[in-house]
């Protein structure tokens, strides 16, 4: 499985600034995704990043908010803007492996853990 | 839109006991993972399934895949206290890459 890394790994902001999340992969990949964990809630995708296109984002999800880059094959950088209390989440990178060729698996950096005031 | 309910919601069980959990749905899916997330750690894959009616192990846990595509299961057995953490169920969405989750199944094992 690939080796993800998230930057930070934590932050606590203040409401109205941005923060912007990085995420690196040991190996090229085509897509990447970014998933939001809320307080004690499951995962929800927000948007998946591919190279060289625009990223596409979930229901609920927009691109003023949560501005995605993916420069590369092995990078890509999530924005939080304008943050509220609201947006104090878990963010998480993940990468889909490859089994049978069809990549069936996703596999998740470690998270951001942020917390906005 | 889709939907994972996973359960029992939570768990407390005896160190040694064995530990059953599923993940249901109204949609099909044709592939489900399950992974385990521990406090301040991104989800770790445990056992992914890719065809109806498949079991499959990894060690101390076996994971199947329900004959009617919308459910999966997971069983533990002779649980020990590093088992501790959230499970959760994850079904791939037909043509796309993306996964739906579950909504977690938390763990607590009494040594």
């Amino acid at each position: 499985s690939a080796v993800i890394s998230q930057k930070p790994s934590r932050d606590i902001c203040q409401r109205g600034t941005s923060l912007t999340i990085q995420c690196q992969v040991d190996s090229q990949v085509t897509m990447m995704f970014w998933y939001r964990q809320q307080p004690g809630q499951s995962l929800t995708l927000i948007a998946t990043a591919n190279q060289g296109s625009e990223a596409t984002y979930e229901s609920g999800f927009v691109i003023d908010k949560f501005p995605i880059s993916r420069p590369n094959l092995t990078f890509s950088t999530l924005t939080v803007s304008n943050m509220s209390p609201e947006d104090s989440s878990i963010y998480l990178c993940s990468v889909p492996g490859v089994a049978g060729g069809s990549y069936n698996e996703q596999f998740f950096g470690p998270g951001t853990r942020l917390t906005v005031l | 839109g889709q939907q994972l309910n996973q359960s029992p919601q939570s768990m407390f069980i005896q160190e040694g006991e064995d530990v059953s959990m599923n993940c249901t749905s109204s949609s099909i899916f044709n592939t489900w993972l399950w992974y385990k997330q521990d406090p301040g750690e991104g989800p770790v894959l445990l056992i992914a399934l890719y065809k109806a009616g498949e079991l499959t192990s990894n060690g101390r846990l076996t994971a199947q895949f329900g004959i009617t595509r919308k459910d999966s299961f997971l069983n533990i057995s002779a649980s020990i206290p590093s088992d501790v953490g959230i499970y959760f169920c994850a079904g791939r969405v037909s043509g796309t890459y993306k996964y739906i989750f579950g909504t977690g199944t938390r763990l607590k094992v009494l040594a």
